[in-house]
């Protein structure tokens, strides 16, 4: 079993509409979450953190559940520009290496 | 801004050639990796550096090894290149400061192995 798991997609979604991303991992010692985004073309990029409380960035909003051990991240009314692929990221407490979700793809349709 | 910066965006060389990825970073971080990445199978860790002249083994170090002299530069090595090392490979660096776990990514170099 791979120790994260993303659908890949491709999600095909329009403009303005809410779309999510769901991510689960296997080691319940993950201490650390993380949302990247990778452009076409382009590296990852950190996106956003995700904190066990959830949190909120303008349209972007990610959520951890440790009990079924899953992450998710949620754009609402989204733009053209969101289109790229989305990669859930997880970390163990005191190892710097990260393991990384195989990405989601997402284009914005006008 | 952080900036990682790799040799060659775009490289070809034959089966049995000894390849040479070179990645520099300018935010004198202590963590410096090397990633593949590939279609349907995303990023995987091939070898990853804590520390000057240290060096440990990630998900798939077969076939590769790795050099680091000095803090900032991060050299990944395919000894005996195979049509199978067709790929994207990623460098990316990060600082163990703050235990933020951020990397900061190179822009790419994408090898073609014939």
């Amino acid at each position: 079993r791979k120790e994260v798991e993303q659908d890949p997609g491709p999600f095909n979604v329009p403009e303005g509409a809410t779309v999510a991303f769901n991510c689960t991992y296997s080691n319940s010692a993950s201490q650390s979450f993380f949302w990247y985004r990778q452009d076409c073309r382009k590296e990852p990029k950190l996106l956003m953190s995700v904190y066990s409380s959830g949190n909120e960035d303008g349209r972007f909003t990610a959520q951890l559940n440790r009990a079924s051990q899953y992450i998710s991240l949620l754009i609402r009314d989204s733009k053209l520009s969101d289109s790229a692929t989305y990669l859930c990221v997880v970390a163990w407490f005191g190892n710097e290496k990260l393991t990384f979700g195989t990405g989601a793809r997402l284009t914005i349709i006008p | 801004d952080v900036k990682v910066t790799q040799s060659s965006r775009y490289l070809v060389k034959r089966t049995g050639e000894k390849v040479f990825l070179e990645c520099v970073q300018d935010m004198d971080h202590e963590n410096m990796f090397w990633y593949r990445q590939d279609p349907g199978l995303g990023l995987r860790l091939i070898y990853f550096s804590y520390d000057v002249k240290m060096k440990e083994k990630g998900d798939i170090p077969e076939g590769y090894s790795v050099s680091r002299e000095k803090k900032e530069r991060f050299s990944l090595i395919l000894e005996s290149a195979s049509t199978n090392q067709t790929s994207m490979y990623l460098c990316a660096s990060s600082s163990s400061d703050r235990g933020t776990y951020e990397q900061y990514f190179g822009p790419g170099t994408r090898l073609t192995v014939t």
